[in-house]
């Protein structure tokens, strides 16, 4: 089974509009976390948001939010006042375990296409 | 902060030949290290998890021959892709894990 699923192959926003990009993962972890990433077309993977899943409070981070529901295990990533600039591959990753933990390793989705136009 | 490098950036090759590709972060120490792998549109492939003085962990279908992964210093992990071919055309990314991973700007690999 994929541990991250990412329904969206692409998303189209007009500028200064929000977006929601989706992602499920599964795990049978009490400890985890969870990442989104965006990656321009220069390849660069830029840490947007991490939520880890004891945190009771939704992550935010400047216009990203993450809207995360335990019980149905989602983790949207959440974009308001979309830029022009924000047009790039989002992927949505999880780390099973706890922080710093030894296995430590990402499962990623196969990403959004976001393309913000104006 | 927390910040990875990679080089090079880019590399083009001739079929045969081997490449080495070094990840290093800058402002940290990094037990372990991550190699990832990732085709135009696709996802992120973890290719090996890359531990300081001893052997890499390769991921179910990695050739360990062929990706030479050495771990040599707690700032540095090198990637050799050896007797390179063009199916090995790709992007190349490291991360580095301080509790988290941060990852290096990655290396476009073309093999002719």
């Amino acid at each position: 089974a994929q541990k991250i699923t990412q329904t969206q192959p692409g998303m189209f926003v007009q500028e200064k509009e929000a977006v929601t990009l989706d992602c499920t993962y599964d795990t049978s972890d009490q400890s985890y976390g969870l990442f989104w990433y965006k990656q321009p077309s220069s390849g660069e993977m830029i840490f947007l948001i991490y939520q880890g899943s004891y945190d009771e409070q939704n992550a935010t981070e400047g216009r990203y939010s993450l809207n995360f529901q335990k019980a149905r295990k989602s983790a949207n990533l959440v974009i308001s006042a979309s830029q022009l600039g924000d047009s790039a591959m989002y992927f949505c990753a999880m780390r099973e375990g706890p922080r710093g933990s030894t296995l430590g390793r990402l499962y990623f989705g196969r990403g959004t296409q976001l393309t913000v136009w104006p | 902060g927390a910040v990875v490098s990679q080089h090079p950036s880019r590399v083009i090759c001739k079929s045969g030949t081997s490449v080495k590709i070094e990840c290093r972060s800058l402002d940290f120490q990094a037990t372990t290290m991550f190699w990832y792998r990732q085709f135009p549109k696709q996802s992120l492939m973890l290719m090996a998890t890359s531990n300081e003085g001893s052997k890499a962990t390769y991921e179910q279908g990695v050739e360990k021959d062929k990706f030479l992964i050495n771990h040599a210093s707690l700032t540095l992990s090198t990637l050799t892709v050896t007797s390179a071919h063009p199916e090995d055309s790709s992007f190349y990314i490291c991360s580095a894990r301080k509790n988290e991973q941060f990852f290096g700007p990655g290396t476009r690999l073309t093999v002719l």
